[in-house]
Protein backbone atom coordinates (compact mmCIF):
# COMPACT_ATOMS: atom_id res chain seq x y z
CA UNK A 1 0.00 0.00 0.00
CA UNK A 2 0.57 3.59 -0.30
CA UNK A 3 3.05 5.16 2.75
CA UNK A 4 3.32 9.16 3.14
CA UNK A 5 6.33 10.44 5.00
CA UNK A 6 5.37 14.19 5.80
CA UNK A 7 8.65 16.69 7.12
CA UNK A 8 8.70 18.98 9.78
CA UNK A 9 6.43 17.64 12.40
CA UNK A 10 6.55 21.10 13.77
CA UNK A 11 7.54 24.61 11.85
CA UNK A 12 7.77 27.75 13.58
CA UNK A 13 7.66 31.34 11.29
CA UNK A 14 7.56 34.84 12.21
CA UNK A 15 4.50 36.50 10.38
CA UNK A 16 5.32 37.39 6.79
CA UNK A 17 8.03 34.76 6.41
CA UNK A 18 7.48 31.79 4.27
CA UNK A 19 6.56 28.45 5.06
CA UNK A 20 7.50 25.37 3.33
CA UNK A 21 6.26 21.48 4.52
CA UNK A 22 7.45 18.51 2.49
CA UNK A 23 5.70 14.96 1.63
CA UNK A 24 7.15 11.86 0.40
CA UNK A 25 5.13 9.10 -1.08
CA UNK A 26 5.98 5.31 -2.19
CA UNK A 27 3.38 4.17 -5.03
CA UNK A 28 4.07 5.55 -8.48
CA UNK A 29 0.18 5.29 -9.41
CA UNK A 30 -0.36 7.51 -7.19
CA UNK A 31 -2.09 10.43 -8.85
CA UNK A 32 -4.01 12.82 -6.45
CA UNK A 33 -2.25 14.96 -3.91
CA UNK A 34 -4.12 17.21 -1.36
CA UNK A 35 -3.42 19.44 1.43
CA UNK A 36 -6.09 19.92 4.55
CA UNK A 37 -5.63 22.62 6.88
CA UNK A 38 -6.88 21.55 10.26
CA UNK A 39 -7.24 24.32 13.27
CA UNK A 40 -8.04 23.36 16.90
CA UNK A 41 -10.65 21.16 17.74
CA UNK A 42 -12.01 21.34 14.19
CA UNK A 43 -12.27 19.25 11.11
CA UNK A 44 -9.80 19.52 8.31
CA UNK A 45 -10.35 21.19 5.18
CA UNK A 46 -9.34 21.21 1.79
CA UNK A 47 -6.90 23.74 1.44
CA UNK A 48 -5.14 22.91 -2.33
CA UNK A 49 -4.47 19.49 -4.30
CA UNK A 50 -2.52 19.08 -6.96
CA UNK A 51 -3.65 16.14 -9.84
CA UNK A 52 -0.26 14.14 -11.32
CA UNK A 53 -1.01 15.78 -14.73
CA UNK A 54 0.20 19.28 -13.45
CA UNK A 55 3.73 20.47 -12.02
CA UNK A 56 2.33 23.19 -9.82
CA UNK A 57 -0.41 24.91 -8.60
CA UNK A 58 -1.37 27.93 -7.05
CA UNK A 59 -3.82 29.60 -5.21
CA UNK A 60 -3.23 33.21 -3.66
CA UNK A 61 -0.55 33.06 -1.08
CA UNK A 62 -0.11 28.91 -1.21
CA UNK A 63 1.15 26.71 -3.81
CA UNK A 64 1.70 23.27 -3.78
CA UNK A 65 4.86 21.47 -6.58
CA UNK A 66 4.89 17.59 -7.27
CA UNK A 67 7.74 16.10 -8.62
CA UNK A 68 6.46 12.56 -9.87
CA UNK A 69 9.57 11.54 -10.70
CA UNK A 70 11.15 11.49 -7.06
CA UNK A 71 7.93 11.50 -5.77
CA UNK A 72 7.57 13.84 -3.67
CA UNK A 73 5.19 16.97 -3.10
CA UNK A 74 5.29 20.46 -1.01
CA UNK A 75 2.98 22.99 0.42
CA UNK A 76 4.64 26.85 0.06
CA UNK A 77 2.89 29.43 2.23
CA UNK A 78 3.91 32.54 1.42
CA UNK A 79 3.63 35.76 3.50
CA UNK A 80 2.52 33.91 6.54
CA UNK A 81 0.12 35.00 9.01
CA UNK A 82 -1.38 34.30 12.83
CA UNK A 83 -4.30 32.90 11.09
CA UNK A 84 -2.47 30.17 9.22
CA UNK A 85 -0.84 28.31 12.56
CA UNK A 86 -2.59 25.04 12.02
CA UNK A 87 -1.85 21.86 11.64
CA UNK A 88 -1.03 20.76 7.94
CA UNK A 89 -1.73 17.39 6.27
CA UNK A 90 -0.35 15.87 2.86
CA UNK A 91 -2.17 13.10 1.83
CA UNK A 92 -1.87 10.96 -1.69
CA UNK A 93 -4.40 8.48 -3.55
CA UNK A 94 -4.26 6.50 -6.50
CA UNK A 95 -7.64 5.14 -8.60
CA UNK A 96 -6.85 1.20 -7.46
CA UNK A 97 -7.86 2.07 -4.03
CA UNK A 98 -10.80 3.15 -2.30
CA UNK A 99 -8.87 5.45 0.79
CA UNK A 100 -6.50 8.56 1.00
CA UNK A 101 -3.59 8.02 3.01
CA UNK A 102 -2.09 10.91 5.08
CA UNK A 103 0.98 12.06 6.74
CA UNK A 104 1.39 12.51 10.11
CA UNK A 105 0.92 16.48 10.23
CA UNK A 106 2.94 19.44 10.50
CA UNK A 107 1.96 21.76 13.49
CA UNK A 108 2.42 25.53 12.17
CA UNK A 109 3.35 28.16 14.73
CA UNK A 110 3.10 31.71 13.02
CA UNK A 111 4.22 34.22 15.52
CA UNK A 112 3.15 37.83 15.34
CA UNK B 1 -25.37 20.25 -1.83
CA UNK B 2 -23.81 17.87 0.14
CA UNK B 3 -23.37 17.90 3.12
CA UNK B 4 -22.09 15.59 6.05
CA UNK B 5 -23.38 15.36 9.79
CA UNK B 6 -21.92 13.56 12.86
CA UNK B 7 -22.91 13.11 16.34
CA UNK B 8 -22.75 13.73 19.05
CA UNK B 9 -19.58 16.78 19.21
CA UNK B 10 -18.87 15.73 22.74
CA UNK B 11 -19.19 12.44 24.78
CA UNK B 12 -17.61 11.57 28.65
CA UNK B 13 -18.06 8.15 28.76
CA UNK B 14 -17.07 5.37 31.47
CA UNK B 15 -14.75 2.69 30.85
CA UNK B 16 -16.46 -0.32 29.73
CA UNK B 17 -19.39 1.18 28.61
CA UNK B 18 -20.55 0.90 25.13
CA UNK B 19 -20.39 3.26 22.45
CA UNK B 20 -22.60 4.68 19.22
CA UNK B 21 -21.13 7.30 16.99
CA UNK B 22 -23.23 7.90 14.01
CA UNK B 23 -22.55 9.92 10.92
CA UNK B 24 -24.95 10.77 7.71
CA UNK B 25 -24.48 12.40 4.16
CA UNK B 26 -26.93 14.74 2.34
CA UNK B 27 -27.10 15.01 -1.28
CA UNK B 28 -25.27 12.39 -2.40
CA UNK B 29 -25.53 8.65 -3.23
CA UNK B 30 -23.44 5.87 -3.37
CA UNK B 31 -20.65 7.50 -1.22
CA UNK B 32 -17.15 6.37 0.53
CA UNK B 33 -17.31 6.65 4.06
CA UNK B 34 -14.86 6.73 6.18
CA UNK B 35 -13.80 6.49 9.98
CA UNK B 36 -10.61 7.98 11.11
CA UNK B 37 -9.45 8.82 14.74
CA UNK B 38 -6.94 11.45 15.71
CA UNK B 39 -5.04 11.04 19.54
CA UNK B 40 -3.55 13.77 20.84
CA UNK B 41 -4.56 16.40 18.29
CA UNK B 42 -2.27 15.19 15.17
CA UNK B 43 -2.07 12.15 12.82
CA UNK B 44 -5.48 10.91 11.22
CA UNK B 45 -5.40 7.37 12.05
CA UNK B 46 -7.71 5.15 9.07
CA UNK B 47 -10.19 2.99 11.51
CA UNK B 48 -13.01 1.78 8.80
CA UNK B 49 -14.13 2.34 5.72
CA UNK B 50 -16.93 1.19 3.71
CA UNK B 51 -17.52 1.45 -0.24
CA UNK B 52 -21.39 0.26 -0.27
CA UNK B 53 -23.92 -0.90 2.51
CA UNK B 54 -22.74 -3.26 4.53
CA UNK B 55 -19.40 -3.36 2.89
CA UNK B 56 -16.95 -2.44 5.69
CA UNK B 57 -13.04 -3.08 5.45
CA UNK B 58 -10.82 -2.43 8.81
CA UNK B 59 -7.96 -0.82 9.13
CA UNK B 60 -6.65 -1.55 12.58
CA UNK B 61 -7.83 -4.71 14.71
CA UNK B 62 -9.36 -3.44 17.95
CA UNK B 63 -12.51 -3.22 19.94
CA UNK B 64 -14.13 -0.85 17.83
CA UNK B 65 -16.93 -1.68 14.92
CA UNK B 66 -18.67 -0.07 12.43
CA UNK B 67 -21.49 -0.75 10.23
CA UNK B 68 -23.88 1.03 7.04
CA UNK B 69 -26.97 -0.10 7.45
CA UNK B 70 -28.07 2.45 4.38
CA UNK B 71 -26.29 4.12 2.06
CA UNK B 72 -25.68 7.23 3.29
CA UNK B 73 -25.43 6.30 7.38
CA UNK B 74 -21.78 5.08 8.96
CA UNK B 75 -21.90 4.04 12.53
CA UNK B 76 -19.13 3.42 14.54
CA UNK B 77 -19.96 1.27 17.44
CA UNK B 78 -17.98 -0.21 20.90
CA UNK B 79 -19.72 -3.25 23.19
CA UNK B 80 -16.82 -2.13 25.50
CA UNK B 81 -14.53 0.90 25.92
CA UNK B 82 -11.21 1.50 26.76
CA UNK B 83 -9.32 4.42 28.31
CA UNK B 84 -7.43 4.21 24.86
CA UNK B 85 -10.67 4.98 23.21
CA UNK B 86 -10.41 8.47 23.87
CA UNK B 87 -9.28 10.72 21.11
CA UNK B 88 -10.89 12.54 18.24
CA UNK B 89 -13.06 11.01 15.54
CA UNK B 90 -14.00 11.80 12.26
CA UNK B 91 -16.35 10.90 9.95
CA UNK B 92 -15.71 11.66 6.03
CA UNK B 93 -16.70 10.60 2.71
CA UNK B 94 -15.66 11.13 -1.04
CA UNK B 95 -18.01 10.85 -3.88
CA UNK B 96 -17.40 6.97 -4.84
CA UNK B 97 -13.55 6.66 -5.33
CA UNK B 98 -10.71 7.28 -3.01
CA UNK B 99 -8.57 9.53 -5.15
CA UNK B 100 -11.08 12.92 -4.83
CA UNK B 101 -11.06 15.22 -1.59
CA UNK B 102 -12.47 14.33 1.39
CA UNK B 103 -15.28 15.85 3.16
CA UNK B 104 -15.03 15.54 7.29
CA UNK B 105 -17.70 15.52 9.93
CA UNK B 106 -17.47 18.02 12.31
CA UNK B 107 -15.76 15.38 14.48
CA UNK B 108 -16.60 13.74 18.00
CA UNK B 109 -14.24 14.22 21.22
CA UNK B 110 -14.69 11.00 22.85
CA UNK B 111 -13.17 10.83 26.45
CA UNK B 112 -13.45 7.83 28.32
CA UNK B 113 -12.97 8.07 32.09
Amino acid sequence: GENVEQHPSTLSVQEGDSAVIKCTYSDSASNYFPWYKQELGKRPQLIIDIRSNVGEKKDQRIAVTLNKTAKHFSLHITETQPEDSAVYFCAAANPGYSTLTFGKGTMLLVSP
Amino acid sequence: SQTIHQWPATLVQPVGSPLSLECTVEGTSNPNLYWYRQAAGRGLQLLFYSVGIGQISSEVPQNLSASRPQDRQFILSSKKLLLSDSGFYLCAWTPGQGNTEAFFGQGTRLTVV
